[in-house]
């Protein structure tokens, strides 16, 4: 099966960086997500690496290491607006679904 | 608007009673996954499908079951419920297995 750990409450002031770390393990891996979500909203995708490496986007990048089963996601120049629960996800043994952790509050204050 | 559409947006029952979720996906979008998420909660795999055909299960209940429908809308039956099925219940598009959802606003499930 899958399972993925990521801490559960990350805190942090605006202008920061903060930093979302997340160890996984699973069987054939097919690459790593990030997702966010706005309490009680619909997660919406931010980033997917497949290689090892840093990916940017924006205020966000995401970084994976396939060797540590390992990747985080950073969100720089943090705003109010970035308060939320940050999810990673793994695609499951078959190739067709995204599991997920059990997701890291982030509260951003001023 | 992302383009999945769930319906309803909340539904108030009581135990023993049986409920189904409508999902309408994204335009184009083949794959629909459904996902329970109860309070402080990550997000529960349910099931998968794919242009009409079963493709995975996760941590599914007996009691609960889906189908997708030709024109590719989806529905997740609910049965029995009890005071621990109160949840919020997703349900995810993507034009590919496992990549690119994207999610609908949810339905708030509360049994009493």
């Amino acid at each position: 099966g899958q399972s993925l750990e990521q801490p559960s409450e990350v805190t942090a002031v605006e202008g920061a960086i903060v930093q979302i770390n997340c160890t996984y393990q699973t069987s054939g891996f097919y690459g790593l997500s990030w997702y966010q979500q706005h309490d009680g909203g619909a997660p919406t995708f931010l980033s997917y690496n497949a290689l090892d490496g840093l990916e940017e986007t924006g205020r966000f990048s995401s970084f994976l290491s396939r060797s540590d089963s390992y990747g985080y996601l950073l969100l720089q120049e943090l705003q109010m607006k970035d308060s939320a629960s940050y999810f990673c996800a793994v695609i499951n043994q078959a190739g067709t679904a995204l599991i997920f952790g059990k997701g890291t509050t982030l509260s951003v204050s001023s | 608007d992302s383009g999945v559409t769930q319906t309803p947006k909340h539904l108030i029952t009581a135990t023993g009673q049986r409920v189904t979720l409508r999902c309408s996906p994204r335009s184009g979008d083949l794959s629909v996954y459904w996902y329970q998420q109860s309070l402080d909660q990550g997000l529960q795999f349910l099931i998968q499908y794919y242009n009409g055909e079963e493709r995975a299960k996760g941590n599914i209940l007996e009691r609960f079951s889906a189908q997708q429908f030709p024109d590719l809308h989806s529905e997740l039956n609910l049965s029995s419920l009890e005071l621990g099925d109160s949840a919020l219940y997703f349900c995810a598009s993507s034009p590919r297995q496992g990549d690119g959802y994207t999610f609908g606003s949810g339905t708030r499930l509360t049994v009493v």
